[in-house]
């Protein structure tokens, strides 16, 4: 299995704030990685698709980049409706696996 | 607008079969190039994949974590425009809300629209 090591687990930041979010891949991926933003109890919503590609209906402030092993998220100016947690997704192989996740807080 | 809806029963006791189904409106779930898979998430803590099914010409395929140690089979059911989840010999370590989720090619293989996620507690 691939492993997905996301770091920071959390970090507070403040409005206006540039954040980077990092996950790291056991074995190279390509750009087959995705981004998701997820609020409590509700489900996970995707922000960036091949590593770098924003979906569509995103705001710009949210930007990907790398490939192989290692990947960034991120977030140019942290906005209010930002502080949530972000998953990183690795669909290079079979079983997907997630990060661990960071928590955005205030 | 594509849209997921999970359910089933919200408790269910130990050692006994998680049932779940997605009804899938807006689109059908035989269009080519679409993998649909369920993800849970224990209360608390991160997303674990659980396995797609996928339609290569007239067979449907699956794929399962094998973290899950083969308690998990998917089905498809194409005259409800649904599929399934059923995970047998459940434990508590099994409470969690569930999704189900589609991903393909045309969008970047990654999942792009997800259910709203159904909480299955195994409790006795």
């Amino acid at each position: 299995d691939i492993q997905m090591t996301q770091s920071p687990s959390s970090l507070s930041a403040f409005v206006g704030d540039r954040v980077t979010i990092t996950c790291r891949a056991s074995q190279g991926i390509g750009k087959n990685l995705g981004w998701y933003q997820q609020k409590p109890g509700k489900a996970p919503k995707r922000l960036i698709y091949t590593a770098s590609t924003l979906q569509s209906g995103v705001p710009s402030r949210f930007s990907g980049s790398g490939s192989g092993t290692e990947f960034t998220l991120t977030i140019s100016s942290l906005q209010p409706e930002d502080f949530a947690a972000y998953y990183c997704l690795q669909y290079n192989s079979f079983p997907l696996t997630f990060g661990g996740g960071t928590k955005v807080e205030i | 607008q594509l849209q997921l809806q999970e359910s089933g029963p919200g408790l269910v006791k130990p050692s006994e079969t998680l049932s779940l189904t997605c009804t899938v409106s807006g689109d059908s779930i035989t269009s080519a190039s679409w993998y649909w898979g369920w993800i849970r998430q224990p209360p608390g803590k991160g997303l674990e994949w659980i396995g797609d099914n996928y339609n290569s010409g007239s067979s449907w395929y699956s794929q399962y974590n094998p973290s899950l140690r083969s308690r998990a089979t998917t089905s498809v059911d194409t005259s409800k425009n649904q599929f399934s989840l059923k995970l047998s010999s459940v434990t508590a370590a099994d409470t969690a809300v569930y999704y189900c989720a589609r991903r393909g090619s045309s969008t970047g293989w990654s999942f792009d629209y997800w259910g709203q996620g159904i909480l299955v507690t195994v409790s006795s």
